[in-house]
């Protein structure tokens, strides 16, 4: 069993959609639950980072962790065809360890 | 720049050659990390260091990949005997010990024909 569980898409929706992705976790020990945007031919950019359950929002952006069911989201409101990208959850343990990477999930937004 | 740079961006080489690829990391972060992402696929780790312990090589592949950070800074990936398998985006990223977050280089491309 993979320690980081994710659905890869590819996921499309028309434009202002609300979009969930989400990602599923094996170990309770994780601590650090963060979502990367990936751009094609870019490198991973963070997004959001949270360490306990419940719901952090930014912008358009919510991450969501429920760590009863090792379940963590996000959620894209109003989306528009520039969110069109790859995104990553990441699981850590702790600040200064490395993190584990979910598989990623392309995502598009039809104008 | 204040970022992550890595060279060279793209890299072509035949298979059985040995290449190396460059990542200077943020100033100060004292952890570095390289992964590597085949087309459409995830990050698969490799080896990451933090300030002057032992590094954690769990990730590499074979015996062919090796990395080196000198003086806490720059690091070097060395691929050996490369083979067409070894085709992927080698990404780094570093971070600093108070937070998670990593901040990635734009990777290296390689190729081996």
């Amino acid at each position: 069993q993979k320690e980081v569980e994710q659905d890869p898409g590819p996921l499309s929706v028309p434009e202002g959609a609300i979009v969930s992705l989400n990602c599923t976790y094996s170990n309770s020990a994780f601590q650090y639950f963060m979502w990367y945007r990936q751009y094609s031919r870019k490198g991973p950019e963070l997004l959001m980072y949270t360490y306990s359950s419940g719901n952090k929002e930014d912008g358009r952006f919510t991450a969501q962790v429920d760590k009863s069911s090792k379940y963590i989201s996000l959620f894209i409101r109003d989306s528009q065809p520039s969110d069109s990208a790859t995104y990553l959850c990441a699981i850590g343990y702790s600040s200064a360890s490395k993190i584990i990477f979910g598989s990623g999930t392309r995502l598009s937004i039809r104008p | 720049g204040a970022g992550v740079s890595q060279s060279p961006s793209n890299k072509v080489t035949e298979k059985g050659k040995d290449v190396e690829l460059r990542c200077d990391p943020i100033s100060g972060h004292t952890a570095l990390y390289w992964y590597r992402q085949s087309l459409g696929q995830g990050l698969e780790f490799l080896i990451y260091f933090q300030g002057n312990s032992a590094p954690d090589k769990s990730g590499l592949p074979s015996d062919r990949f090796s990395a080196e950070r000198t003086g806490g800074s720059v690091s070097t990936l060395t691929i050996q005997r490369t083979q067409q398998e070894d085709s992927a985006v080698y990404l780094c990223a570093s971070s600093s010990s108070a937070l998670p977050e990593q901040f990635f280089g734009p990777g290296t491309r390689l190729t081996v024909l």
